[in-house]
């Protein structure tokens, strides 16, 4: 069980299209979903934090107008890359939390979406 | 503030000897800490976690890791390594200053285990 799927797995577009990323939670309802972002070699940077049906609450320094989130049910939650440039190219992970927010769940990765952006 | 190190970038082991990632916290009150593994162009896989209660924990794929509270350190370790085990480790707190249940991460340890 605690299975969280990523769609695509890799995309590559040209800079200035947008991308939209989804993750979802095949088996259990997910009221909290995190957006991680990875470079090569580095740790996950935690960019936003979202709950379904409201807005998602974004990391200080990450543009919430580039990076478009919506949870809009319990199994799904969205990332988009909006005018994506070439810096935006990264290795970008969701996690889901199958409750309420605490300090108990436990978060469930998604196997991650390589984006390059040419 | 809230964080994690793990203080190695890599770590070389030889197949079938014991091996050991680091790793220390810095946390306000009781701590919530997991270690999970990470393989090539892959999310992260969950390994263990510590929350409360025996201070030695045991998780997925013959791991263990060992609550310090004096020394404030959840080190990972295997009795004997695998050429598979070769990976990404990240140890993980979660971030009790926050109501939404999102962890701190550490910066990540290569793991390389030589034949």
């Amino acid at each position: 069980g605690a299975v969280v799927s990523q769609h695509p797995s890799w995309v590559i577009c040209k800079s200035g299209t947008s991308v939209k990323i989804e993750c979802r939670s095949l088996d259990f309802q997910a009221t909290t979903m995190f957006w991680y972002r990875q470079f090569p070699k580095q740790s996950l940077m935690l960019m936003a934090t979202s709950n379904e049906g409201s807005k998602a609450t974004y990391e200080q320094g990450v543009e919430k107008d580039k990076f478009l989130i919506n949870h809009a049910s319990l199994t799904l939650s969205t990332l988009t890359v909006t005018s994506a440039h070439p810096e935006d190219s990264s290795f970008y992970i969701c996690s889901a939390s199958d409750r309420a927010p605490g300090h108990y769940n436990e978060q469930f990765f998604g196997p991650g979406t390589r984006l390059t952006v040419l | 503030a809230q964080s994690v190190a793990q203080p190695e970038d890599q770590v070389n082991v030889a197949e079938g000897n014991p091996l050991t990632v680091k790793c220390t916290y810095s946390v306000s009150g009781n701590p919530y800490l997991f270690w999970y593994v990470q393989y090539p162009n892959r999310g992260l896989q969950f390994l263990l976690k510590y929350i409360t209660g025996d201070n030695l924990v045991k998780g997925s794929y013959g791991f263990e890791a060992e609550f310090n509270k004096s020394q404030t350190s959840f080190h990972l370790k295997k009795p004997s390594a695998l050429v598979s085990d070769s990976a990404l480790y990240f140890c993980a707190v979660r971030d009790i200053l926050s109501n939404t249940g999102k962890l701190i991460f550490g910066q990540g340890t290569t793991l390389q285990v030589k034949p």
